[in-house]
């Protein structure tokens, strides 16, 4: 079955880690994101990328890294830099990145800053 | 720039009760809309989406049309079930720069039997 994928599904870090979280798809889309959800808000825009080797900024890239080496590959790093990176972080992918296209997202990775 | 604004939850409802979410947005040209449903600890799951004015998307007995005139895409089904309870997202999709999605707050649903 074709989807995306996120591990962990929990991820727990001290103060001053960096933490990579994962995200694999195999639709053979070739734009994916990563969005942050704060409890009882909307989804924001962390990067998001249309081609491999390629990503752009969201609202909210402040304390965050990611890579594009793959096409099925989007991972996404959390740096010491971010100040309060607690949150459900939601990856996604649509087939060509147009306005009309459907994203698709995955199961979400929690992470809890200890 | 762009915005969503959704009616706040939650919104507690009665097994066939009829249910309307409202949805309003901000965004120059004309974007695409969708809405999105979740489940407790799940990702996002489309649920219906319209591209162009007028146009009326429709799945598992929910609708909404897209009102450019009213700048609006209101959620409604006929008959709520308990299996409907979950928080419902409104978003848009620009037809210009970036194509990233643009969420609302998010609405919880909450059926009773």
């Amino acid at each position: 079955d074709g989807g995306i994928t996120q591990s962990p599904k929990y991820l727990f870090r001290k103060e001053g880690q960096n933490v990579t979280l994962s995200c694999e798809q195999n639709l053979n889309h070739d734009a994916m994101y990563w969005y942050r959800q704060d409890p009882g808000q909307g989804l924001r825009l962390i990067y998001y990328s249309q081609i491999v080797n390629d990503f752009q900024k969201g609202d909210i890239a402040e304390g965050y890294s990611v890579s594009r080496e793959k096409k099925e590959s989007f991972p996404l790093t959390v740096t010491s830099a971010q100040k309060n990176p607690t949150a459900f972080y939601l990856c996604a992918s649509s087939m060509k990145g147009s306005f009309t296209d459907t994203q698709y997202f995955g199961p979400g990775t929690r992470l809890t800053v200890l | 720039g762009n915005s969503v604004t959704q009616m706040e939850g939650p919104v507690t409802l009665s097994e066939e009760a009829f249910l309307t979410i409202n949805c309003t947005y901000t965004a120059t040209g004309y974007p695409s809309l969708f809405w999105y449903v979740q489940y407790p600890g799940e990702g996002l799951q489309l649920l219906l989406k319209a591209t162009k004015a007028d146009d009326k998307g429709s799945n598992k007995g929910f609708e909404a049309t897209y009102r450019k005139e009213t700048t609006s895409f209101h959620l409604e089904k006929g008959s709520v079930q308990v299996s409907d309870s979950a928080v419902y997202f409104c978003a848009l999709s620009r037809n210009t720069g970036r194509r990233a999605l643009t969420f609302g707050s998010g609405t919880r649903l909450q059926v009773q039997p």
